[in-house]
C-alpha cells in the first residue's frame, strides 16, 4: 500500500461527457502528478501540481485540467470526452523540496472507458 | 512521446533464472527510476539511481547506469513468479524543477513457474 488513493476504480462515460477523476495524497506529501496510461503503453505525463498550483504541463489538451486541495488532494477533470480518452489514469505524490526529484508513490488508478 | 525505450519489449524466463532488462533515454537526466506494474494496475517504485551513480543494489535488484550511452539496465536475479509484471524505466530531467518523470515503454516479464 503507497497511501494514495484514487477514485472510482472503474468508470464508463460516454463521448462528449465530462469526468472527474480524485486522487488522495500520501500524508505529508505536498505534490502530485496525473498521468495517462493507454493499454500496452507507458504512463504519459498529463501534469502536476505543487502546493494548489500548476507546475508543469505534458501535451495534453486545455480540456484536461486540474485542481489540487489545500489538505494536497487532487482532481482531474476531463471535458468533452473523446474515445481514444478511455486509459488507466494514475496520480502520484511526492514530497517536492530544494534536491532533485524524488520517489513518487502511486495510487491504483483508475480505469476509464469511453463509449 | 516516451523518453525512454525498454528493451526487450517481452521477455519470458524459469523461475530461478536471472532477468536483464535496458533503457534507453534521450536527453540528460537528472535520475533514473525503475517502476513495476501488475497488470495494469498502480505503480511500484523500486529503485532510484542518480546521474552520478553507476550502480545501485536493492535486495535482488542490481540497477545500473551508463550516462555516456545514455542507457541503464535492471538485474532481477533468482527469479520468482511473484516478479511477473511490467517493468518501465523513468527518468527525471535535469536541472530538478518540477518532478516530472518521463516513462519509457516497458518490459513485459514473465516467470515461469
Amino acid at each position: 500500500e503507497t497511501g494514495v488513493t484514487q477514485s472510482p476504480t472503474h468508470l464508463i462515460k460516454t463521448r462528449g461527457q465530462q469526468v472527474t477523476l480524485r486522487c488522495s495524497s500520501q500524508s505529508g506529501h505536498n505534490t502530485v502528478s496525473w498521468y495517462q496510461q493507454a493499454l500496452g503503453q507507458g504512463p504519459q505525463f498529463i501534469f502536476q501540481y505543487y502546493r494548489e498550483e500548476e507546475n508543469g504541463r505534458g501535451n495534453f489538451p486545455p480540456r484536461f485540467s486540474g485542481l489540487q486541495f489545500p489538505n494536497y488532494s487532487s482532481e482531474l477533470n476531463v471535458n468533452a470526452l473523446e474515445l481514444d480518452d478511455s486509459a488507466l489514469y494514475l496520480c502520484a505524490s511526492s514530497l517536492a523540496g530544494s534536491r532533485s526529484n524524488t520517489e513518487a508513490f502511486f495510487g491504483q488508478g483508475t480505469r476509464l472507458t469511453v463509449v | 512521446s516516451q523518453q525512454g525505450e525498454e528493451d526487450p519489449q517481452a521477455l519470458s524466463i524459469q523461475e530461478g533464472e536471472n532477468a536483464t532488462m535496458n533503457c534507453s533515454y534521450k536527453t540528460s537526466i537528472n535520475n533514473l527510476q525503475w517502476y513495476r506494474q501488475n497488470s495494469g494496475r498502480g505503480l511500484v517504485h523500486l529503485i532510484l539511481i542518480r546521474s552520478n551513480e553507476r550502480e545501485k543494489h536493492s535486495g535482488r535488484l542490481r540497477v545500473t547506469l551508463d550516462t555516456s550511452k545514455k542507457s541503464s539496465s535492471l538485474l532481477i536475479t533468482a527469479s520468482r513468479a511473484a516478479d511477473t509484471a511490467s517493468y518501465f524505466c523513468a527518468t527525471g530531467p535535469q536541472g530538478g524543477g518540477y518532478q516530472k518523470v518521463t516513462f519509457g515503454t516497458g518490459t513485459k516479464l514473465q516467470v515461469i513457474p
